[in-house]
């Protein structure tokens, strides 16, 4: 079975502050993908990013930046200089391959409040 | 806009009925997800169609149930409601069945059981 856990329920920063969201995964297959969503007030989810088990490269996308490490089963998210539009829970996803199904999994998702 | 079209946005009714909430997939997706959001559970896979195929199962009650047609667009059906399945329901589609395919989601819809 598949877990992920973010460990963060809240966070709260100034603007133009740089904050990191934790994501640590459980899986036993040797072949899996990370994801990435945002969920801003309105409510939908948007995708925000995939990563494959065997890229350990580190992603970035303008202010947005993500760091994989298979060593410590984690896949962290961080905003550099933090605005106001990017408060919005981050939910870390995780799907495996193999089978037919390709559900994710969700962690229980970071609540991130930017303030000016 | 993902691409993803759930109706309605909002569904509000009382314990014991029936309601249906409608999914149109992004164009050239043959893969359809239903999601439940709520507070207790967070987001919890339901099931997986792919072209008009169930493809797995997760934690959906035998209350609920799904189909997708041959147009490529899906129904979830919820039956006797009960006060616990107040959540939003989210729809996701994909190209296909493989697992590194993001899958892209609507904008939900609000199931309110009063």
């Amino acid at each position: 079975a598949q877990k992920v856990t973010q460990a963060q329920t809240e966070i709260s920063v100034v603007e133009k502050e740089d904050v990191t969201l934790d994501c640590v995964y459980e899986t036993r297959d040797t072949t899996y993908y990370l994801f990435w969503y945002k969920q801003p007030p309105s409510g939908e989810l948007v995708f925000l990013i995939r990563r494959n088990s065997f890229d350990e490269q580190n992603e970035i996308s303008g202010r947005y930046s993500w760091n994989f490490q298979k060593s410590t089963s984690s896949f962290n998210f961080t905003i550099t200089a933090s605005q106001v539009v990017d408060s919005a829970v981050y939910f870390c996803a995780l799907s495996v391959a193999g089978g037919t199904a390709s559900k994710l999994t969700f962690g229980t998702g970071t609540r991130l409040q930017v303030t000016l | 806009d993902s691409g993803v079209t759930q109706t309605p946005k909002h569904l509000i009714t009382a314990t014991g009925q029936r309601v249906t909430l409608r999914c149109s997939p992004r164009s050239g997706d043959l893969s359809v997800y239903w999601y439940q959001q709520s507070l207790d559970q967070g987001l919890q896979f339901l099931i997986q169609y792919y072209n008009g195929e169930e493809r797995a199962k997760g934690n959906i009650l035998e209350r609920f149930s799904a189909q997708q047609f041959p147009d490529l667009h899906s129904e979830l059906n919820l039956s006797s409601l009960e006060l616990g399945d107040s959540a939003l329901y989210f729809c996701a589609s994909s190209l296909g069945t493989v697992s590194n395919q993001p899958q892209h989601f609507g904008d939900g819809t609000r199931l309110s059981i009063l």
